[in-house]
């Protein structure tokens, strides 16, 4: 999970309610991402913020809201216009190097239930 | 759009036998690609990366290929342990810090 924390580990939420996903890192990245993983597939970008307090919308942001006030820090809000927002969501951060390509480092995730 | 995919969605290995992942990828702008593993209820974890202008990469029991002609990744695990046991997953980096990840493919391994 490297420098990486999400909280909470899992989530329940009552439906019409807004719900807000913490994650921060203390490796001084500068790019963080979250996504969001369904059952048996693959990671789908929600939201990405290349410096703060600034952030673009990924491929799947309708419903869910970010801010980047922090550089260590990019917390997710999941709101009640999202239809189906149970999930695992995942953030990850990275920093861009000279030749634009590195990896990116993922937290441990939050499982969200929608009661 | 483009996309990243797997060819097999499940993979079942004898422990000590060698694993082989594939991926095929179709954006032939892609200049980097990653291999990431993925335990049941955890975030990935890299394995192993490659640029675009290499086609092989060697680590700790695995081994990265790559064939640009046919856009082609595969992911080699020699000696698969029981804790190999995981979802992996490619990933194309094709647009600065930008990752498209594939669907993943679950990877079995019998005692």
């Amino acid at each position: 999970d490297g420098g990486i924390t999400q909280s909470p580990k899992y989530l329940f939420r009552k439906e019409g309610q807004n719900v807000t996903l913490s994650c921060e890192q203390n490796l001084n990245h500068d790019a963080m991402y979250w996504y969001r993983q369904d059952p048996g597939q693959g990671l789908r970008l929600i939201y990405y913020s290349q410096i703060v307090n600034d952030f673009q919308k990924g491929d799947i942001a309708e419903g869910y809201s970010v801010s980047r006030e922090k550089k260590e820090s990019f917390p997710l809000t999941v709101t009640s216009a999202q239809k189906n927002p149970t999930a695992f969501y995942l953030c990850a951060s990275t920093n861009p190097g000279l030749a634009g390509y590195n990896e990116q480092f993922f937290g441990p995730g939050t499982r969200l239930t929608v009661l | 759009g483009e996309s990243v995919g797997l060819h097999l969605p499940t993979l079942s290995v004898q422990e000590g036998d060698n694993s082989i992942i594939n991926c095929a990828y179709s954006n032939s702008a892609s200049d980097y690609f990653i291999w990431y593993k993925q335990e049941s209820g955890k975030g990935p974890q890299f394995i192993i990366d490659i640029r675009s202008n290499m086609d092989k990469r060697q680590g700790q029991r695995v081994t990265v290929l790559l064939n640009k002609t046919v856009k082609h990744l595969s992911l080699q695990i020699a000696a698969t342990q029981p804790g190999d046991s995981a979802v992996y997953f490619c990933a194309e980096n094709n647009a600065g810090n930008m990752l498209t990840f594939g669907g993943g493919t679950r990877l079995m391994v019998k005692p």
